[in-house]
C-alpha cells in the first residue's frame, strides 16, 4: 500500500544508548518531515527535508540528527538517548499541493529508560 | 504565544449529535492554511480537511465541514451526525511559511468521545 512507512513501532532504550529510526514514503514526495508527540502536546517539529540531499533544524532539534539517504527514505538518530526523548515519533512526507498537508507514518513508540 | 488554541481539552456528544470543535490561531501573514487531523487510539494521524486563508468558502469533506471566520482567527471543525467511530484526538494546525518551504504549527487537540 502507498504511504508512508515507519519502523520500528516501539523501543525501549537504555539512557545512553543509540538508535535510528527509518522512514520510507512511495509517493515521490520531495519534502520529508520527523516530529514528535508528547502527551498534552501538540506535533513539534524535530527536523526536516526538503529535498533529497538537504535538511534543516525545526523547532526541537537538540539531541537528533537526521539523513535523507535518497527522495524516498529519511532517517532520525539518536545518539546518545535521554530520558526526555521519551515520545511518540512521526514521520511524514507532503503533497506538492499544499491543500493536503501532510501524510504520516503510523508512528515510533519510544521509551527511555 | 500559542499560535493555535484548542481551548476543549475533553468533549463527551451523544452519538447522532452534531459536534463542534474549537480552533483558534494567531499570525500576521496573509497567506496561511488551516488542517484538521483526526488521531484515533491507534495512534496513526489521518488528514481530514483544509482551509486555505484565501478560500472563499468554507471547506467540506463528507460529514466534516469547517466554519471559517477569519476576522475571528477561527476555524472550527464540524461534524454533523457524529457515530462512534469519530471517538478520537482531534488536531487543529496552521501552515506557516517557512524559507522555502513551510511547517505545521500543532494545538494541543481535542478529545472527542461519542456516546452510544
Amino acid at each position: 500500500n502507498a504511504g508512508v512507512t515507519q519502523t520500528p513501532k516501539f523501543q525501549v532504550l537504555k539512557t545512553g544508548q543509540s538508535m535510528t529510526l527509518q522512514c520510507a514514503q512511495d509517493m515521490n514526495h520531495n519534502s520529508m518531515y520527523w516530529y514528535r508527540q508528547d502527551p498534552g502536546m501538540g506535533l513539534r517539529l524535530i527536523y526536516y527535508s526538503a529535498s533529497e540531499g538537504t535538511t534543516d533544524k525545526g523547532e526541537v532539534p537538540n539531541g537528533y540528527n537526521v539523513s535523507r539517504l535518497n527522495k524516498r527514505e529519511f532517517s532520525l538518530r539518536l545518539e546518545s538517548a535521554a530520558p526526555s526523548q521519551t515520545s511518540v515519533y512521526f514521520c511524514a512526507s507532503r503533497e506538492k499541493d499544499l491543500n493536503y498537508g501532510y501524510t504520516f507514518g503510523s508512528g515510533t513508540r519510544l521509551t527511555v529508560v | 504565544a500559542q499560535k493555535i488554541t484548542q481551548t476543549q481539552p475533553g468533549m463527551f456528544v451523544q452519538e447522532k449529535e452534531a459536534v463542534t470543535l474549537d480552533c483558534t490561531y494567531d499570525t500576521s501573514d496573509p497567506s496561511y492554511g488551516l488542517f484538521w487531523y483526526k488521531q484515533p487510539s491507534s495512534g496513526e494521524m489521518i488528514f481530514l480537511i483544509y482551509q486555505g486563508s484565501y478560500d472563499q468558502q468554507n471547506a467540506t469533506e463528507g460529514r466534516y465541514s469547517l466554519n471559517f471566520q477569519k476576522a475571528r482567527k477561527s476555524a472550527n471543525l464540524v461534524i454533523s451526525a457524529s457515530q462512534l467511530g469519530d471517538s478520537a484526538m482531534y488536531f487543529c494546525a496552521m501552515r506557516e511559511p517557512m524559507d522555502s518551504n513551510y511547517q505545521l504549527i500543532w494545538g494541543a487537540g481535542t478529545k472527542l468521545i461519542i456516546k452510544p
